[in-house]
């Protein structure tokens, strides 16, 4: 069945530095690809999505690329702020017949000034 | 109000308890779902509905009743429940039930099962 797979956190970064969180998948067909954020007390909402091979997601200055070949969706901030800390969730739609959310574990993500 | 409403915010019941947990959307959403967070585990998808029916029931167990009476509100009904059972319990809605659509998340239902 669909999966995601994402890496473990947590993940404590100074202000300003580069972040990358990584997630791969595995999907029947051509999934679309989200992340998604919680921030502290507040329930998830959507970051970005890609919904075909090459297309880049982006918002906020974060930005992820849909890999096919390598089955990826890595999350990237060229440059971090205290308010970006939360929890960080890689997800997939299938578009083949089961067009639910798998989401993966979610990598808790804190910026320290 | 706007957005996905979640109440109450925290729950401790005994296992023997009957409690309900309420969602409520003012997004003029077809799809409504609800999604158990646990520690270090994905997000659980537990139940779908789509236009105020059932459409997804994830092998869940009995112990949880969900009830969807028109296209603004969810509920998910309580009963009998074990300490495992504790979680985050968060709601969502969607503008239909489909793969490209956004989900808009509640903050949760924090609940505790002594």
């Amino acid at each position: 069945g669909d999966s995601v797979t994402q890496m473990e956190g947590p993940v404590t970064l100074s202000e300003e530095a580069f972040l990358t969180i990584n997630c791969t998948y595995t999907a029947t067909g051509y999934p679309s690809l989200f992340w998604y954020v919680q921030y502290p007390g507040e329930g998830l909402q959507l970051l970005l999505k890609a919904t075909k091979a090459d297309d880049k997601g982006s918002n906020k200055g974060f930005e992820a690329t849909y890999r096919k070949e390598t089955t990826s969706f890595h999350l990237e901030k060229g440059s971090v702020q205290v308010s970006d800390s939360g929890v960080y969730f890689c997800a997939l739609t299938s578009n083949f017949g089961n067009e639910k959310l798998t989401f993966g574990t979610g990598t808790r993500l804190t910026i320290i000034p | 109000e706007t957005g996905v409403t979640q109440t109450p915010r925290h729950l401790v019941m005994g296992m023997t308890n009957k409690k309900s947990l309420k969602c409520e959307q003012h997004l003029g959403h077809n799809a409504m779902y609800w999604y158990k967070q646990s520690a270090k585990k994905p997000l659980e998808l537990m139940f779908v509905y789509s236009l105020e029916e059932r459409v997804e029931n994830n092998s869940v167990p009995s112990r949880f009743s969900p009830e969807c009476p028109n296209s603004s509100h969810l509920f998910l009904h309580l009963h009998t429940l074990q300490p495992e059972d504790s979680a985050l319990y968060l709601c969502a809605s969607s503008q239909e039930w489909t793969g490209n659509t956004e989900a808009f998340f509640g903050q949760g239902t924090r609940l505790t099962v002594v």
